[in-house]
């Protein structure tokens, strides 16, 4: 069983759509960063959260200590938001990453 | 301010040799993280270095090393290459240890046949 489960795997969305990513965890965990990859391979990071919530332009990012849960909100989804989406966690000295969830936004 | 750049780009090693990959960390940074992501997978975290130091290590085995210099740039050493080594090598580079957002670099993909 992976420490850090995303879903959906794939996510296909209209322009203009709000879209949510989930991602669940079973460690205990310091932070958790959202992350970017386009194709290619450049990873950009998008938030570092330890708690509550995050916004930046139009993505917001929520986390439940809790239930072990963040989600990763597009608002106004656009094409340039296409790319695979990644959750991490630090748990102690280790890092741990979901397998992504690979967004296309159709114009 | 310089982003944090790694050497080389892509890499052909045949099983059973030695590779050496360089991480350049943006300026000011002084913790290096290693990831090794395989094709249509996410990274997976091979360690991290703060100042000079080990400071976490993912479950690779021991041929995989690392060093972190003076000057806060690291390098990744894989002895006795694998086919399943082959895959994208990333670095990123952060201020204070990991609480810190992380700075990648645009990779080192690394094919052994």
């Amino acid at each position: 069983k992976n420490e850090v489960e995303q879903s959906p795997q794939n996510l296909t969305a209209q322009e203009g759509e709000f879209i949510t990513i989930n991602c669940s965890y079973s460690v205990g965990i310091s932070a958790l960063h959202w992350l970017q990859q386009h194709p290619g391979g450049g990873i950009v990071s998008l938030f570092m959260l330890s708690s509550g919530k995050k916004k930046h332009g139009r993505l917001i990012a929520t986390i439940n200590i809790q239930e072990k849960h963040s989600s990763l909100h597009i608002t106004a989804s656009h094409p340039r938001d296409s790319a695979v989406y990644i959750c991490a966690v630090r748990s102690g000295n280790q890092f741990y990453f979901g397998t992504g969830t690979s967004l296309t936004v159709i114009p | 301010e310089t982003g944090v750049t790694q050497s080389p780009t892509h890499l052909i090693k045949t099983r059973g040799q030695q590779v050496t990959l360089r991480c350049s960390s943006q300026s000011g940074h002084n913790t290096v993280s290693w990831y090794q992501q395989a094709l249509g997978q996410g990274p997976q975290f091979i360690f991290q270095y703060y100042r000079e130091e080990e400071n976490g290590r993912g479950n690779f085995p021991p041929r995989f090393s690392g060093l972190q210099f003076p000057n806060y740039s690291s390098e990744l050493n894989v002895n006795a290459l694998e086919l399943d080594d082959s895959a994208l090598y990333l670095c990123a580079s952060s201020w204070g240890g990991t609480m810190e957002t992380q700075y990648f670099g645009p990779g080192t993909r690394l094919l052994v046949l």
